[in-house]
């Protein structure tokens, strides 16, 4: 049972280029989330999916776009990356909405933007 | 605004018990999780309260209070494997979860 895969493990890119992070979960989960981890911070909602065909902004989607064709992917793409966007890319599932139902993460994409 | 607080790290002894506290103001509240993250990996779930009181799971309980924004991760019969980060997040009114920066724990022997 592989739950949530993520690609790549980590990527040093360029500022200004295009970078699409990957993530693939098999538990048949409704709700999909992408989230941004940086030191000192909490973990930040940059875009998510409640089922597939819908996405919604978080906190943070500036310079992010996500789409969701089927209930597996949740792609995350930056358009023309900047520095600032160098941080630890998480990728979450969970089983519908109902409030009591956990989050399951994936392992992280480590991006760096030069 | 949104705001979870936690404190940033806390030590402890092998053996001893600890409690991690988070403290939150948010836009509504669907209820409470706490996470563990080991350096370098991803955030696992540990608990959910949406009720005042303790919940107990093993070595490790957390408890709610709704009416002082008040929440506490008590570990039991540290183990050097618990050392890592505890996050503390709250669901929102947007069914959304808000996260504290996290508590590193550190274990010594």
């Amino acid at each position: 049972i592989a739950g949530i895969t993520q690609a790549p493990t980590s990527q040093i890119l360029a500022a200004g280029r295009r970078m699409t992070l990957r993530c693939t979960q098999d538990m048949r989960h409704n709700a999909m989330y992408w989230y941004r981890q940086d030191l000192g911070l909490g973990l930040r909602l940059i875009h998510y999916s409640n089922t597939a065909g819908t996405t919604g902004k978080g906190e943070v989607p500036d310079g992010y776009s996500v789409s969701r064709a089927n209930t597996d992917d949740f792609p995350l793409t930056l358009a023309s990356a900047v520095p600032s966007q160098t941080s630890v890319y998480f990728c979450a599932s969970s089983d519908g909405l109902a409030v009591a139902n956990e989050q399951f993460f994936g392992p992280g994409t480590r991006l760096t933007v030069l | 605004g949104q705001n979870i607080d936690q404190p940033t790290e806390m030590t402890a002894t092998e053996g001893a018990i600890v409690q991690i506290n988070c403290t939150y103001q948010t836009s509504g509240f669907n209820g409470l999780f706490w996470y563990q993250q080991h350096a370098g990996e991803a955030p696992t779930f540990l608990s959910y309260n949406v009720l005042d009181g303790l919940e107990e799971k093993g070595r490790f309980s957390s408890f709610l209070s709704r009416s002082k924004g008040y929440s506490y991760l008590l570990l039991k019969e540290l183990q050097m494997k618990d050392s890592a980060s505890y996050l503390c997040a709250v669901k929102d009114s947007n069914y959304q979860l808000i996260w504290g920066a996290g508590t590193k724990l550190i274990i010594k022997p």
